[in-house]
Parts: structure tokens; C-alpha cells; sequence
């Protein structure tokens, strides 16, 4: 059974903090990770599509790394702002359309 | 602006009664699919089509069951709602051979069984 891991569940960090989480995926038949962010009320919303091995993405304070012969993935956010409050999730792409998404790690930035 | 939009945002069903949850994207996509969020596990897929009329089970489709008559529409039925299928139910769309499979989200079903 093929697995994604999203730490930590949940995280509570102060305006203005930098923060990081983790998505650990299976590094066999990799074809994509898919970083969403999903805000309460709201579609989930595509961040990034992480492709190549030392991939590195950037949108505005939020950037991601990939390693796929390790099968994990960083997404770090530079100086969090209340806005950032969100669930995040990543899902992993095998290349058959159908994803396996991680539990999502759940972020609140504290004003 | 692209957009995928489910037909109700909340939604408070009794036991044993069939309930249709419908979702509409206007992107042209060939994909569409159904999937559920339940507290502490990640998005579970239960049922995605392909093309107008085909489908195929996902991870979880017992209970379930879909349409897809035309391509923008697809459809989830809960024959005899039962309290646990009481969860966020999710829809996507994506398209076939377009960048890396991206699928494009509605806002999200929060069914209630009784």
C-alpha cells in the first residue's frame, strides 16, 4: 500500500515566524508531487507541481524543495502572515491521474 | 477564470435516503473525480471518470455510486445515505495529456447523515 506522510499535523506559529513541514512519498514510479493549499471555505488552491529531482519553486514568501530518490518534499514559508492560515497538503503522482494525498499539515499564524 | 462548483456547500440528509451531490467544471477536462476528507486522513478517492460515461472505482467506492452523461457533469450518488458517509466531499477536474495532471478543486460537499 503506497503511503504519503505529511508532519507535523499541526502547527501554531506567531506572525512574522518562518516555518517549514514535510511530505514523505514513495520514491518508486514517481512522475509528481503536488503541493495544495486549502483555506477554510475555499477550493483547495495548487501551489506548486514539483517534478525533477532538486527541484526548487518559489511563489511570493513560499517555496518547496523536492528529493525523489528519497522521497521527500520541504515546503518552508518565509515570515508567515495570518493569510497563511491553511491546511496544506501534498499529494503524490504516479502518472495514472489518480493521486495519494498526505493528511495535510494544518498551519495557524497567530496575529 | 477556471472554475469546478458542487451544487451545495452543506447539506443534512436522514438515514436510507438518496442523496445526489453534483459537480460542474467549465474547463473542457476529460477528468473528473469524487473524493471524501475525513478527520486525520487525506483526501480518499472513491470514484473518477475518464470520459462521458466511463468510470472507474477508486479507493473507497462502496455505498457509491456516480453518473457522468455529459462532460462537464459528474455525478456522486449515496443510494441509502448511511451516518458514515457523514464527511467533506471533494470534487476535482483535470485534463489529459496537459501539463503534469494538475486537478482543479470545487469548494467541498459538508454532508451530514442523521
Amino acid at each position: 500500500i503506497l503511503n504519503v506522510e505529511q508532519s507535523p499535523q499541526s502547527l501554531h506559529v506567531q506572525e512574522g515566524d518562518s516555518t517549514n513541514f514535510t511530505c514523505s512519498f514513495p520514491s518508486s514510479n514517481f512522475y509528481a508531487l503536488h503541493w495544495y493549499r486549502w483555506e477554510t471555505a475555499k477550493s483547495p488552491e495548487a501551489l506548486f507541481v514539483m517534478t525533477l529531482n532538486g527541484d526548487e519553486k518559489k511563489k511570493g514568501r513560499i517555496s518547496a524543495t523536492l528529493n525523489t530518490k528519497e522521497g521527500y518534499s520541504y515546503l518552508y514559508i518565509k515570515g508567515s502572515q495570518p493569510e497563511d492560515s491553511a491546511t496544506y497538503l501534498c499529494a503524490y503522482d504516479s502518472g495514472t491521474y489518480k493521486y495519494i494525498f498526505g493528511t495535510g499539515t494544518r498551519l495557524k499564524v497567530l496575529a | 477564470d477556471v472554475k469546478v462548483t458542487q451544487s451545495s456547500r452543506y447539506l443534512v440528509k436522514r438515514t436510507g435516503e438518496k442523496v445526489f451531490l453534483e459537480c460542474v467544471q467549465d474547463m473542457d477536462h476529460e477528468n473528473m473525480f469524487w473524493y471524501r476528507q475525513d478527520p486525520g486522513l487525506g483526501l480518499r478517492l472513491i470514484y473518477f471518470s475518464y470520459d462521458v460515461k466511463m468510470k472507474e472505482k477508486g479507493d473507497i467506492p462502496e455505498g457509491y455510486s456516480v453518473s457522468r452523461e455529459k462532460k462537464e457533469r459528474f455525478s456522486l450518488i449515496l443510494e441509502s445515505a448511511s451516518t458514515n458517509q457523514t464527511s467533506m466531499y471533494l470534487c476535482a477536474s483535470s485534463a489529459t495529456g496537459v501539463g503534469y495532471n494538475e486537478q482543479f478543486f470545487g469548494p467541498g460537499t459538508r454532508l451530514t447523515v442523521l
